[in-house]
């Protein structure tokens, strides 16, 4: 079945270090692949997303690659704060499907 | 402009007891999901519904069940809790806009049987 395997499931950084967060899909028709960004406690939220057409897409900070041959995709964070300390989900869906599939989690830790 | 609403946010359940958790959006959105989370699994989707009046399964539906009487309203329900189903619940929601799009969630809802 369909499947998003993700790695690291714990990262640690020092403030200012990047960040990467590394994600392979199995469904080679999924075309959608949003990253969300559950702080403790709260709800999941979108932080940025990208589609199949394009191989990366930047915002500020974050950044995500996408690779449809190799079916994987990752998030950048660069000029890491402790702010971004949270568990970041990327998750994977199909054009015209119903259901996203996600990623286990990563629980990215920065340190001041 | 509400967004996603659960209620309640916090419960405990005895072994074989029932309970029904809802979800409400104010966004007019045609797709709804129910997702539980549990450490290191991430987010797995129960039951989710395309459109009022219709439900379907997702990868972890068994001991659940689900309605969608209202487009508004998704019901997440536990005929006789187990202590296997301990975890946050979450309920989304999104648009059908025929590509995909953004999914909004809910707060949560943590739930412990005991």
């Amino acid at each position: 079945g369909e499947n998003v395997e993700q790695h690291p499931s714990t990262l640690s950084v020092q403030e200012g270090d990047s960040a990467v967060i590394k994600c392979t899909y199995s469904d080679s028709a999924s075309n959608y692949f949003p990253w969300y960004k559950q702080e403790l406690g709260k709800r999941p939220q979108l932080i940025i997303d990208i589609r199949s057409n394009v191989g990366e897409k930047k915002d500020q900070r974050i950044a995500v690659t996408l690779n449809k041959t190799a079916k994987h995709f990752s998030l950048h964070i660069t000029e890491t704060q402790p702010e971004d300390s949270a568990v970041y989900f990327c998750a994977a869906s199909r054009g015209g499907g119903f259901k996203t599939i996600f990623g286990a989690g990563t629980r990215l830790f920065v340190k001041a | 402009n509400a967004g996603v609403t659960q209620t309640p946010k916090f419960r405990v359940l005895k072994t074989g007891q029932s309970m029904t958790l809802l979800c409400a959006q104010d966004m007019n959105h045609e797709y709804m999901y129910w997702y539980r989370q549990d450490p290191g699994m991430g987010l797995r989707l129960i039951h989710y519904s395309v459109g009022e009046g219709t439900t379907a399964k997702g990868e972890v539906p068994d001991g659940y069940n689900v309605s969608r009487l209202k487009k508004q309203n998704f019901l997440l329900g536990l005929e006789s809790a187990a202590p296997s189903q301990t975890s946050v619940y979450f309920c989304a929601s999104r648009f059908n806009t025929g590509g995909n799009t953004e999914a909004f969630f809910g707060q949560g809802t943590r739930l412990t049987v005991v």
